[in-house]
């Protein structure tokens, strides 16, 4: 298995631009989701989806939108780029533990796509 | 609103023992504690995790006590290739299954 996998891993963007970052997992992983990381901080929340079709907004959705049309796959859209979104965006995926408590699901990350809009 | 505190860095040497203590007193009833470890340049990695007393894996052990308002993850033996930055997650409040939330972690550096 390939696991998680994100293209590009680095790009660069002028203001105004627009880009898909693509995420594709091998797992059959239901939940799948976009984070981003800003220099020496924690991983905030896009948006996530919990199987095909089913779209939810995380904490940080404003500039970002997102589809999920089969399973497996799980682009990013950014739309009129601004260098608030320069940062490494990271997706993941996970499968819920049949009985398991809240949180138990393993998440599965990407190796990250390093995004700079100058 | 964060629902953890843990300490930003710690530093160690080579063949020590590191024990990273998160506080989460407000953790509900079903949550369970997860922690995951992030290299430079990589995405975070799951590390271990728990309900309660004492988990221990291949490369974890973590140490949660009875009233469960604080956990802690000990690296028995680390060596330079254990620098890294280490989260300890809850699920968000009211959240679904795997929205958990990322903190800035603890940033373990191991010195020769």
């Amino acid at each position: 298995n390939a696991g998680v996998t994100q293209t590009p891993k680095f790009r660069i963007l002028k203001i105004g631009q627009s880009m898909t970052l693509q995420c594709t997992q091998d797992m059959n992983h239901n939940y799948m989701y976009w984070y981003r990381q800003d220099p020496g901080m924690g991983l905030k929340l896009i948006y996530y989806s919990v199987g095909a079709g089913i779209t939810d907004k995380g904490e940080v959705p404003n500039g970002y939108n997102v589809s999920r049309s089969t399973t497996e796959d799980f682009p990013l859209r950014l739309e009129l780029a601004a260098p608030s979104q320069t940062s490494v965006y990271f997706c993941a995926s996970s499968y819920p533990v049949s009985g398991g408590g809240s949180g138990t699901d393993t998440q599965y990350f990407g190796p990250g796509t390093r995004l700079t809009v100058l | 609103l964060a629902k953890t505190t843990q300490p930003i860095s710690m530093d160690s040497y080579e063949g020590q023992e590191v024990n990273i203590t998160c506080s989460h007193n407000n953790i509900a009833t079903n949550d369970y504690i997860t922690w995951y470890q992030q290299f430079p340049s990589q995405g975070p990695r799951f590390i271990i995790q728990g309900y309660k007393t004492k988990v221990t894996n291949e490369v974890a052990s973590l140490f949660i006590p009875a009233d469960r308002k604080s956990s802690t993850l000990s690296l028995p033996r680390v060596s330079l290739s254990d620098t890294a930055v280490y989260y300890c997650l809850l699920p968000r409040e009211g959240s679904t299954l795997g929205r958990l939330y990322f903190g800035r972690g603890t940033q373990l550096t191991v010195w020769p």
